[in-house]
């Protein structure tokens, strides 16, 4: 079946720190990858997706790859900020023969805490 | 713009209750998907609808029933409550033609506690 697996957290970084979260996965088909992201008390919200090999995602200074050979959607920013401290999920959609219609499989969060 | 609303946003009720919470998905959307957060847990998909219809079905207990409606909103109807339903409760929607393939956008969800 599928499966994303996130790199252990929590992490904790200084403000203007680089940070990369680490994704991988594995499915059936060609799945879509997404990253989604839960401030405190808040729901999810997308942060960026990518539907096909060497799609690169991007928002908000937020960036991945979607790598096939890796099987991997590693999620970076080059300078983080307070306000980027939540909880980030790292997600698949994979319509491989057509019966799962799309719904999203999650890895299990990484919570990022950002200090000033 | 007009995001995915769920309602209530928190529920509090006792073991064997039951309980019924709603979704109302982005005007045009056309599937429904919903899902179980536990504390501190990934979210798991629950169950799906595209126009109206059934698509899919995850790890929803038999206790659980849900609906679609003719005006696309709908319905989680959960019964014989027990302590480790506790959880948040997500609804997403995305417009999909069938395909299944168009990003979803979640709702605020519903925090339900089982006392």
């Amino acid at each position: 079946g599928n499966s994303v697996t996130q790199m252990e957290g929590p992490v904790t970084l200084s403000e203007e720190a680089f940070l990369t979260i680490n994704c991988t996965y594995t499915a059936t088909g060609y799945p879509s990858l997404f990253w989604y992201v839960q401030y405190p008390g808040e729901g999810l919200q997308l942060l960026l997706k990518a539907t096909k090999a060497d799609d690169k995602g991007s928002n908000k200074g937020f960036e991945a790859t979607y790598r096939k050979e890796t099987t991997s959607f590693h999620l970076e920013k080059g300078s983080v900020q307070v306000s980027d401290s939540a909880v980030y999920f790292c997600a698949l959609s994979d319509l491989a023969g057509g019966t799962s219609y799309g719904k999203l499989t999650f890895g299990q969060g990484t919570i990022l805490t950002v200090h000033p | 713009a007009a995001g995915v609303i769920q309602s209530p946003r928190h529920l509090i009720k006792e073991k064997r209750e039951t309980a019924t919470l709603k979704c109302y998905p982005i005007p045009r959307h056309d599937t429904v998907y919903w899902y179980q957060q536990g504390p501190g847990q990934d979210p798991q998909f629950l169950i799906s609808f595209y126009e109206k219809m059934q698509s899919d079905k995850g790890s929803i207990p038999d206790r659980f029933s849900a609906q679609q409606f003719s005006d696309y909103h709908s319905e989680l109807n959960m019964s014989s409550l027990e302590l480790g339903d506790s959880a948040l409760y997500f609804c997403a929607s995305s417009f999909s033609g069938g395909s299944g393939t168009d990003t979803q956008y979640f709702g605020p969800g519903t925090r339900l506690t089982v006392l």
